[in-house]
């Protein structure tokens, strides 16, 4: 059975920081994973969608990296904004059923 | 373009009562999904609908029901309510396995 892990589940930092947020999944046989951004008590923003085949996904300040045989993906923030303040959440789908598995989460604050 | 809508916003009801929650995908998607987000947890598969036909289960007890309409849109259906079915109910839309885009989500409150 896949799980999506997310640590830290809170992270905390000072404006103008880079930051790192980690997902790792137990099984490498995956489709695809998006991270989303979701505010509190609202829906799910899509920020990056990585294919199996691929390495790597920007926009903008963010980058998001894939590493299937290590079952690992990162979420890399540049240049952090108060505005960043929100949970990221990872989720992976396992093959060609649509359906996504999701992490529990890192909570970011960035403090002005 | 509009995006995912959902109605209602917020709900409130009693244990055993049913609800119909609804949900409109983004115009030329076909594939609606619905998951549940309790709170502090990711959001957890409920169903996905593609072209009118199930698709998907998750780990959800008979319940809960869907279906999906010619236009694509999406109702979500709880019998017998219970305390712990309180949660953000949320749809997302996609054309298949690509990006899937979620609404503003349903907040069901049981009480």
């Amino acid at each position: 059975k896949q799980e999506v892990t997310q640590i830290p589940a809170a992270l905390s930092v000072p404006e103008g920081e880079n930051l790192v947020l980690n997902c790792s999944f137990t099984d490498s046989a995956i489709y695809n994973l998006q991270w989303f951004r979701q505010d509190p008590g609202k829906g799910l923003t899509s920020l990056l969608l990585i294919q199996s085949s691929q390495r790597e996904q920007t926009s903008g300040r963010l980058n998001a990296s894939l590493d299937k045989s290590s079952g690992r993906s990162t979420l890399y923030i540049a240049a952090s904004q108060p505005g960043d303040s929100a949970t990221y959440l990872c989720a992976l789908r396992g093959g060609s059923q649509g359906n996504l598995i999701f992490g529990k989460g890192t909570k970011l604050s960035v403090k002005p | 373009d509009a995006g995912v809508t959902q109605s209602p916003t917020h709900l409130i009801k009693t244990r055993g009562q049913q609800v119909t929650l609804r949900c409109s995908p983004i115009s030329g998607h076909k594939s609606v999904s619905w998951y549940q987000q309790v709170l502090g947890q990711g959001p957890q598969f409920i169903f996905q609908y593609y072209e009118k036909e199930e698709r998907g289960r998750g780990n959800f007890p008979d319940r809960f029901s869907a279906r999906q309409f010619p236009n694509y849109s999406s109702e979500l259906n709880v019998n017998a309510l219970l305390l712990g079915d309180s949660a953000l109910y949320l749809c997302a839309s996609s054309l298949w396995t690509d990006t899937q885009y979620f609404g503003p989500g349903t907040r069901l409150t049981v009480l």
